[in-house]
């Protein structure tokens, strides 16, 4: 059961446009919803991350739009600069009482033209 | 900065020897720690909960005799692929778990021959 559905799977934007990722989550348990950036080689780095008592979260030129009652969040790329072609994955997680693991969605190959 | 750090970041060996991978906290003292591994143009899948101390939990079809975890610091796990086949070859990475977020290494990419 893939609990996190991450789309669109790649994303070609031009240079100053806007890139917008979205994802949507089964499991209302979850209660802390992060997005990751990875370039090629490296290992994810996270980039902003939102909890369910906000419906918007904004860093710079990175939104988070939040949906609890149709279990969707958004990124949006404000700007968009070929520096930020990437792979953004959207992640959930729930506390249980241990270290919380994190659910990830399958990924989105952004390309920024210049 | 950097958070974690995993050594090596690349490694090749032959088929049926055995390889082991080191995740370091840099900063704070990590009581779990995660171990992932991602295919090319895939997402990370969890392969085990490292937890300080004790034994750590595999996930659904990871082969706990074949990738051996040792977490015995707060600031050490390693991920030991034994008898490594072609198929192992993959981008491991390793996670260390703050209050909500996971800080993640830079991975080790391994190529078994």
């Amino acid at each position: 059961q893939q609990q996190v559905k991450q789309s669109p799977q790649s994303l070609i934007v031009q240079k100053g446009g806007i890139s917008i990722i979205n994802c949507a989550y089964e499991n209302t348990a979850f209660d802390y919803f992060p997005w990751y950036q990875q370039f090629p080689g490296k290992g994810p780095a996270l980039l902003i991350a939102i909890r369910p008592d906000v419906s918007e979260k904004k860093e710079g030129r990175f939104t988070i739009s939040f949906n609890k009652s149709a279990k969707q969040f958004s990124l949006h790329i404000m700007d968009s600069q070929p520096g930020d072609s990437a792979t953004y994955f959207c992640a959930a997680s729930k506390g249980d009482g241990s270290a919380r693991q994190l659910t990830f969605g399958s990924g989105t190959q952004l390309t920024v033209l210049p | 900065g950097a958070v974690v750090s995993q050594h090596p970041s690349r490694v090749i060996c032959k088929s049926g020897t055995s390889v082991k991978i080191e995740c370091r906290s840099l900063d704070f003292q990590a009581t779990t720690m995660f171990w992932y591994r991602q295919f090319p143009k895939q997402s990370l899948m969890l392969m085990a909960t490292s937890n300080e101390g004790s034994k750590a939990t595999y996930e659904q079809g990871v082969e706990k005799d074949k990738f051996l975890i040792n977490h015995a610091s707060l600031t050490l796990s390693t991920l030991t692929v034994t008898s490594a086949h072609p198929e192992d070859s993959s981008f491991y990475i390793c996670s260390q778990s703050g209050t909500y977020e996971q800080y993640f290494g830079p991975g080790t990419r391994l190529t078994v021959t």
